[in-house]
Parts: C-alpha cells; structure tokens; sequence
C-alpha cells in the first residue's frame, strides 16, 4: 500500500469548515483512498473513502486531485465533537485485508 | 444493529502470565482483523481472519502471539507469558467482505487496553 503524508496536527474554529490534507504521491491506478478518525480512547471510525471522483456523504467531503497524488478530508461544518486523529489510508482494491495507519493528524476544534 | 463488541475493555495482567481478548464481529461479518496501538502510536496492523481460516499474519509477532476465528464463537488474540511491553489498546474490526474491496469497510471495536504490570 502506498505511504501517506499528513500534517501532525491542525485546529480549526467551531462551525467553520475543516480542511485537512493528505499527500499520496505513490498511490497506484487501483488503490483508494480511505479516511477514518479516532477520538480519544476509542476505535477508529470510519469516515469516506474514494478513488478519482469527489465523494460525499453525511460525515464530510472527499476531493481528490485529478492526478491523485492528493486528497482533502473536509468537514463542512466542525464541532467540538470532531476534535479527534484523522488517518488518511491508501488501499490496494484486492483481497488483501489490512489497513496501514500513519501518524495522522491531530484536529483540534476550538470554541 | 449492534457494533463490534470487545471484552473485557480493561485487562490487568502480571508479567507471565496470559492474556485473551476478545471480539465478537457485527452480524453477518465474517472477516475479522486485529490491531495494536502502543501509547501515544497508531494502529499496527496485526492479523487477518476468515471464519476458522488466517488470511494474513504480516503483524504478528512470531513468538507469544497467537489468534483464532473458530466456527462458532468470538475471535480470540491470546498473549502467552506477557510482558510490559504487551501493553497497549488492541483494537478488532469487522467486514462482511475483504477489506481491500470497495466499499467492505472496517467496522472497529472499542478496544480492549491491556496494562501488563
């Protein structure tokens, strides 16, 4: 699976849009592009996934550059409540099972 | 509908001895993977399982560490003879399909936090 670069971390104000990008200049043609989030102590949730068209659905927004070398995760209107690690995650569309978590980014919504 | 389910949630454990956890998948899941988080770390991959079948044990490490999906029941992560580096949050997840094909996502539990003392 290909790697993912994302900023450590990223604040964003209450009830503004959140933008948070992800770098995956190795993605193959048949690799997707997954989301998911972790706040504090429990499992990771999942968000949207995508592979070269924009995706949305009720959580948030997926924008993938036409060269899908990168992606945003937008959070049209943050909460408290989105305060949290997000994991951008590129996977192979096969069999295989795993995901490969990086580092994240640590989004902090502030009132 | 209810979600992955992981127990115990908190799990105390003196040095040598062993360690279960364990995850029972959503309804109808048949897929079922496990995943390490150190403090302050991501999530590692550790193992994959099909119904009474290891797919992929990549994330396994090669000595204390076993994991079962039987037929019937939950999937098991046993630790045998842990240390104080076992502890950490282990998370397991859940797909009706292969993760890796769109749209089968990872449905993941609460986690159980093993603290080796």
């Amino acid at each position: 699976d290909a790697k993912t670069t994302q900023p450590p971390s990223m604040d964003c104000a209450e009830g503004r849009a959140a933008n948070l990008p992800c770098n995956h200049s190795t993605i193959s043609g048949n690799e997707y592009v997954y989301w998911y989030r972790q706040i504090h102590s429990q499992g990771p949730q999942y968000i949207i996934h995508g592979l070269k068209n924009n995706e949305t659905n009720e959580m948030a927004s997926l924008i993938i550059t036409e060269d899908r070398k990168s992606s945003t995760l937008i959070l049209p209107h943050a909460t408290l409540r989105d305060t949290a690690v997000y994991y951008c995650i590129v996977r192979i569309n096969t069999n295989a099972g795993k995901s490969t978590f990086g580092d994240g980014t640590t989004l902090t919504v502030k009132p | 509908n209810a979600g992955v389910m992981q127990n115990p949630r908190h799990l105390v454990r003196r040095r040598g001895q062993e360690a279960r956890l364990r995850c029972s998948p959503m309804k109808g899941h048949s897929h079922v993977y496990w995943y390490r988080q150190l403090p302050e770390e991501g999530l590692k991959f550790m193992v994959y399982l099909q119904k009474e079948n290891i797919i992929d044990e990549s994330g396994m490490p090669k000595e204390r560490f076993s994991a079962e999906f039987p037929k019937e029941g939950p999937s098991i992560l046993r630790i045998q003879q842990v240390v104080r580096g076992d502890s950490a949050a282990y998370f397991c997840a859940s797909s009706p399909a292969p993760a890796g094909l769109s749209g089968n996502e990872q449905f993941f539990g609460p986690g159980t936090r093993l603290t080796v003392l």
